[in-house]
């Protein structure tokens, strides 16, 4: 079946502009989770969603940075007036909640060039 | 403060043999599961092995097995046999109970030599 999906997969921008990536999770899987990874670095929790309850946004690094899910399914994560700091690669994962151990599927992640 | 611990530099392992990745990890919850990921050059991040806080016997999937010494707080992951295509970066987690989100260590990097 199919793995999960991110948009696009190379993104650059200059400083000061907004960007979208976008995300689709699993067909069936209930939370969404989106992480940063900084060249050299491991990931960094920014968001999670699961099925219709309120977000945990309590990873996001500003407030420039914020994300939605429509219909409990793809995922939008938007990063207004960029800054050359944001520059990273962002995944995307998705799980079932339900199961023995959760484990988390990756997409390939976009990767953002802030100019 | 800094939930996961990999601190090992970057490794060089000969093709065929086995390799231990150290990860320790700090959390005061009874509950929690600790994962394994792989990270190739193409930055896909693949699941590997997942261990129980609960589970008694050591995982083991494949080629990969979990060294889980829970009073040391350690998860170390071994790769048997190594590859070549084992060459990649691999990160240890964590998720604690009643906390969906994971808690990544910064990598160990391994490259198989023929």
């Amino acid at each position: 079946g199919a793995g999960v999906s991110q948009s696009p997969s190379n993104k650059v921008t200059e400083k000061g502009k907004d960007v979208e990536l976008r995300c689709d999770p699993i067909s069936g899987h209930t939370a969404l989770y989106w992480y940063r990874q900084s060249l050299g670095q491991g990931l960094e929790f920014l968001i999670y969603f699961q099925g219709n309850s309120a977000p945990d946004k309590s990873g996001l690094p500003s407030d420039r940075f914020s994300a939605e899910r429509t219909g409990g399914s793809v995922s939008t994560l938007t990063i207004q007036r960029t800054q050359q700091e944001d520059s990273a690669v962002y995944l995307c994962a998705s799980s079932q909640v339900r199961g023995s151990h959760n484990e988390q599927f990756f997409g390939p992640g976009t990767r953002l060039t802030v100019l | 403060a800094q939930k996961i611990t990999q601190t090992q530099p970057g490794m060089f392992v000969q093709e065929k043999e086995a390799v231990t990745l150290d990860c320790t990890y700090d959390t005061s919850d009874q509950s929690y599961g600790l994962f394994w990921y792989k990270q190739p050059s193409s930055g896909e991040m693949i699941f590997l092995i997942y261990q129980g806080s609960y589970d008694e016997q050591n995982a083991t999937e494949g080629r990969y097995s979990l060294n889980f010494q829970k009073a040391r707080k350690s998860a170390n992951l071994v790769i048997s046999a190594s590859q070549l295509g084992d060459s990649a970066m691999y990160f240890c987690a964590m998720r604690e109970d009643g906390n969906n989100r994971l808690a990544f260590g910064k990598g160990n990097q391994v490259v198989v030599i023929p």
